[in-house]
């Protein structure tokens, strides 16, 4: 079963480069075609979809989009997350997920949060 | 962009009980685009049902999806203890993906 881990700073200051990583562990992402998500949740609101990760390409929320990098490095069974000139509407628990067939988030990791502030 | 409007704000029932939650998209979505998750405090969300009505793995019967084009329903037949928490609608169209603002459901 596959299970995702998300890390990182747990705090970032404005105007830096948020950066996560999501290991992949009960299984190697090479081994066959997944496709990746990240999700974040501000505090008290709901779920805000960042981006997505398909072997044909990636698709960025628009209003993230400039900041908003999501790329797979299958050496270390990782997948990254990078957001740029953070500020503090930045601040939120950042999940990893994985894309199933239909365009659904079906597996989760358990979420990291990230603050931002000087 | 779709707009998903899930409604009533927050659900206060017993455990027994019927609940009924709405999802209303700004635009047609199809049925295969549209799931639902339950968030419980301090987890992650976890997927309920896919394509409007297909339960995900592990997901009991009592727990039904149907709908089409802009309004969808999440039906819980008997609410059980483990059941309460936030409940998210999302779609995916044109290369983006949303979510509703979410219906708390709460024990009364």
């Amino acid at each position: 079963q596959l299970q995702l881990q998300e890390s990182g700073p747990g705090l970032v200051k404005p105007s830096e480069t948020l950066s996560l990583t999501c290991t992949v562990s009960g299984g190697s992402i090479s081994s066959r075609s997944y496709s990746w998500g990240w999700v974040r949740q501000p505090p008290g609101r709901s779920l805000e979809w960042i981006g997505s990760l398909f072997n044909s390409g990636a698709y960025y929320n628009p209003s993230l989009k400039s900041r908003v990098t999501i790329s797979v490095d299958t050496s270390k069974n990782q997948v990254s997350l990078a957001l740029s000139s953070v500020t503090a509407a930045d601040t939120a628990v950042y999940y990893c997920t994985t894309i199933g067939v239909w365009w659904y988030f079906d597996l989760w990791g358990r979420g990291t949060l990230v603050t931002v502030s000087s | 962009e779709i707009v998903l409007t899930q409604s009533p704000g927050t659900l206060s029932l017993s455990p027994g009980e019927r609940a009924t939650l709405s999802c209303r998209a700004s635009q047609s979505v199809p049925v295969s685009y549209l799931a639902w998750y339950l968030q419980k405090p301090g987890q992650a969300p976890r997927l309920l049902i896919s394509g409007s009505s297909s339960r995900a793995s592990g997901i009991p019967d009592r727990f039904s999806g149907s709908g089409s084009g802009t309004d969808f329903t999440l039906t819980i037949s008997r609410l059980e203890p483990e059941d309460f928490g936030v409940y998210y609608c999302q779609q995916y169209g044109s290369s983006l993906w949303t979510f509703g603002q979410g219906t708390k459901v709460e024990i009364k």
